[in-house]
């Protein structure tokens, strides 16, 4: 059981490109999360999603897309990357059984924009 | 709007010291969900508690504890008998009810230094 898997570990862009950061759980979770850590911070909310089709913006949205077109997968698209940008990017999963239960975390990925 | 605030940003005890860390919110939900996170250094994040708004029972958990209190906002965590491997930066998190599709915030972080 892999749980929530995210690739690359890491990576080096260079201002204006882009790239995608794969996301998937196979936990069969309901909500999706996407987050990032700047360096000596506390974690961001970008977006989530509360199942297929469905996704809806976080507090830092800007700079940033994502998709859901399947339960497993939440890959999160950057088109002009910045260094603002440079962060580490954890994915998360959860679900609902009438209460909240907790996320379980990809491992995440660390993103230098140079 | 949710808020949460972790007002202690690093705290340095020595090996068998009791730590309490703070951790105060805000939200207009009635409904809401408070975590509690570990990072140690190796970067992962740990799950460590959940309470729901409509249980203030407190907890224990071998040497953790956890102070839930709806009048003063506060959900703070405890650890007796502090030991090395409790170094790590802890996180308390702060999501509504289902109507809100999980919107979490996480507080800043406390970074916690346990000494031998």
């Amino acid at each position: 059981n892999a749980g929530v898997t995210q690739t690359p570990k890491f990576r080096i862009l260079k201002i204006g490109q882009s790239m995608t950061l794969q996301c998937t759980q196979d936990m069969n979770h309901n909500y999706m999360y996407w987050y990032r850590q700047d360096p000596g911070m506390g974690l961001k909310l970008i977006y989530y999603s509360v199942g297929a089709g469905i996704t809806d913006k976080g507090e830092v949205p800007n700079g940033y897309n994502v998709s859901r077109s399947t339960t497993e997968d939440f890959p999160l698209r950057l088109e002009l990357a910045a260094p603002s940008q440079t962060s580490v990017y954890f994915c998360a999963s959860s679900y609902w059984t009438g209460i909240h239960q907790p996320q379980h975390f990809g491992d995440g990925t660390r993103l230098s924009i140079l | 709007a949710q808020k949460v605030t972790q007002a202690q940003t690093e705290i340095s005890v020595v090996e068998k010291e009791d730590v309490t860390l703070d951790c105060v919110y805000e939200t207009r939900d009635t409904t809401y969900y408070l975590f509690w996170y570990k990072q140690p250094p190796s970067g992962e994040l740990v799950f460590l508690i959940r309470r729901n708004s409509f249980d203030e029972q407190n907890e224990i958990s071998g040497r953790y504890s956890w102070n839930f209190q709806k009048s003063t906002s506060s959900f703070n965590f405890t650890i007796t008998a502090s030991q090395v491997v409790d170094s790590a930066v802890y996180f308390c998190a702060l999501s509504g009810g289902r109507n809100t599709g999980g919107f979490t915030i996480f507080g800043a972080g406390t970074r916690l230094f346990v000494k031998a």
